[in-house]
């Protein structure tokens, strides 16, 4: 079963607008979210997290809202840039028997920013 | 440049022969994952290393599949008799575990293993 769920495998936006991606989970044990950016041929890059004690982070244009009641959180980008075009992925991971679990992650969403 | 290493990018063989992947993470992180991405799907954890112990396995990760880490530093995953099923993107990542969480992943670029 997946427990991180990007339920969009694409996005297209015109530059200079708000991307908005969107991440769902089951498992209420996650505490730490984490979107990562990736280019064909690529791995995957670290863009942004945030942890279950905040309900929303921010760096630069890119901010990340968690919503725990909801289980759901969301990646926006504004203004979106050609040069953000990629897949964006989802992970979650879990406090567990004294350290971090490994992190699971969605199946991802292609982001197309038109100029 | 001080980021993930994997060698070889690319991988070809033929259905039941072994191969071997290596990684070299960033050198002061103390924990190193292996991943594996098909496409479509997002990364899926395989295995993970603190220092030179391997301390979780995926069910993922059969009996043909095999990782060490010897000194804790880099790492090497081997596969024995690889099927057609085996082809995808091999991704390694290290992190610094400093015992309170939030850790973030460093990817490396991947191996891409086809299996013909």
């Amino acid at each position: 079963d997946q427990q991180v769920k990007q339920n969009s495998p694409s996005l297209s936006v015109q530059e200079g607008r708000i991307s908005i991606l969107n991440c769902d989970y089951t498992n209420s044990m996650f505490d730490y979210f984490l979107w990562y950016k990736k280019y064909p041929a690529e791995g995957p890059t670290f863009l942004i997290s945030i942890s279950s004690i905040k309900d929303k982070n921010e760096d630069g244009r890119f901010t990340v809202f968690l919503n725990k009641s909801a289980k759901h959180l969301s990646l926006h980008i504004v203004p979106s840039q050609p040069g953000d075009s990629a897949v964006y992925f989802c992970a979650a991971s879990a406090w567990r028997g004294g350290s971090q679990g490994n992190l699971i992650f969605g199946k991802g969403t292609k982001l197309s920013v038109k100029p | 440049d001080t980021g993930v290493s994997q060698n070889p990018r690319h991988k070809i063989t033929k259905r039941g022969q072994n191969v071997t992947f290596r990684c070299d993470p960033i050198s002061e992180h103390n924990r190193l994952y292996w991943y594996r991405q098909t496409l479509g799907q997002g990364p899926e954890f395989l295995t993970y290393f603190q220092n030179e112990a391997q301390l979780e396995k995926s069910r993922l990760l059969s009996d043909r599949f095999s990782a060490e880490r010897p000194k804790g530093s880099f790492s090497t995953l081997e596969i024995q008799r690889t099927e057609q099923g085996d082809s995808a993107m091999y991704l390694c990542a290290s992190s610094w575990d400093r015992g309170f969480g939030n850790e973030k992943l460093f990817f490396g670029s991947g191996t891409q293993l086809s299996v013909l």
